[in-house]
């Protein structure tokens, strides 16, 4: 069964830091990896979406690399602002099956002005 | 495009009453899911859809608890009678064929609160 693990639960830090999140995964079988981000009282917004084939995505200030062979992904977060303030999750899926989602519990990420 | 569409945003219902949520999927998406999110139990999958089909209904939690999708752009979450912990954020999410199969679209939720 797929385990997908993000640490920290919750992370601070000043505007203007550069910032890494972190995403385990247990079984490398994976299609595909994708983050989000969670606003309070809003939905899942689609940030990256890395396929197994591909190391990494970027967009914008945003860069989300993939190993899969160690399994593990970084999403970073160059020059951090106070509007990247949210929850960050990332999920996987395996090769097996395209509609079977696994989430991470996610990090909440605080950027103080 | 304007997204996954659920309705309502917020209900607030009394223990024992019907409560219908409501998703429109992002045009040609032919997967839909149903999820669940509370503090302690984070996302839960309750039922996908596929091609308008009900594929996994294992995450459901008891038969209070249905589904429906009667044609590709509309779906149905029904909970009768409803039970105070029933209450969390509902979310229907869809995805795409081809090429870009997998990657997940959510809704913004339908907030659900049974006292």
């Amino acid at each position: 069964k797929q385990e997908v693990t993000q640490i920290p639960a919750a992370l601070s830090v000043p505007e203007g830091e550069n910032l890494v999140l972190n995403c385990s995964f247990t079984d490398s079988a994976i299609y595909n990896l994708q983050w989000f981000r969670q606003d309070p009282g809003k939905g899942l917004t689609s940030l990256l979406l890395i396929q197994s084939s591909q190391r990494e995505q970027t967009s914008g200030r945003l860069n989300a690399s993939l190993d899969k062979s160690s399994g593990r992904s970084t999403l970073y977060i160059a020059a951090s602002q106070p509007g990247d303030s949210a929850t960050y999750l990332c999920a996987v899926i395996l090769r097996d099956n395209f509609n079977k989602f696994y989430f991470g519990s996610g990090t909440k990420l605080n950027v103080k002005p | 495009d304007a997204g996954v569409i659920q309705s309502p945003r917020h209900e607030v219902t009394e223990m024992g009453q019907e409560v219908t949520l409501r998703c429109k999927p992002i045009s040609g998406h032919n997967s839909l899911f149903w999820y669940r999110q509370t503090m302690m139990r984070g996302l839960e999958l309750l039922i996908y859809f596929n091609n308008n089909v009900p594929i996994d209904d294992s995450g459901m939690p008891e038969d209070r608890f249905s589904a429906k999708m009667p044609n590709a752009s509309f779906s149905t979450l029904k909970i009768q009678p409803s039970e105070p912990r029933d209450s969390a954020v509902y979310f229907c999410a869809s995805s795409s064929p081809g090429q870009a199969a997998g990657e997940l679209f959510f809704g913004e939720g339908s907030r659900l609160t049974v006292l």
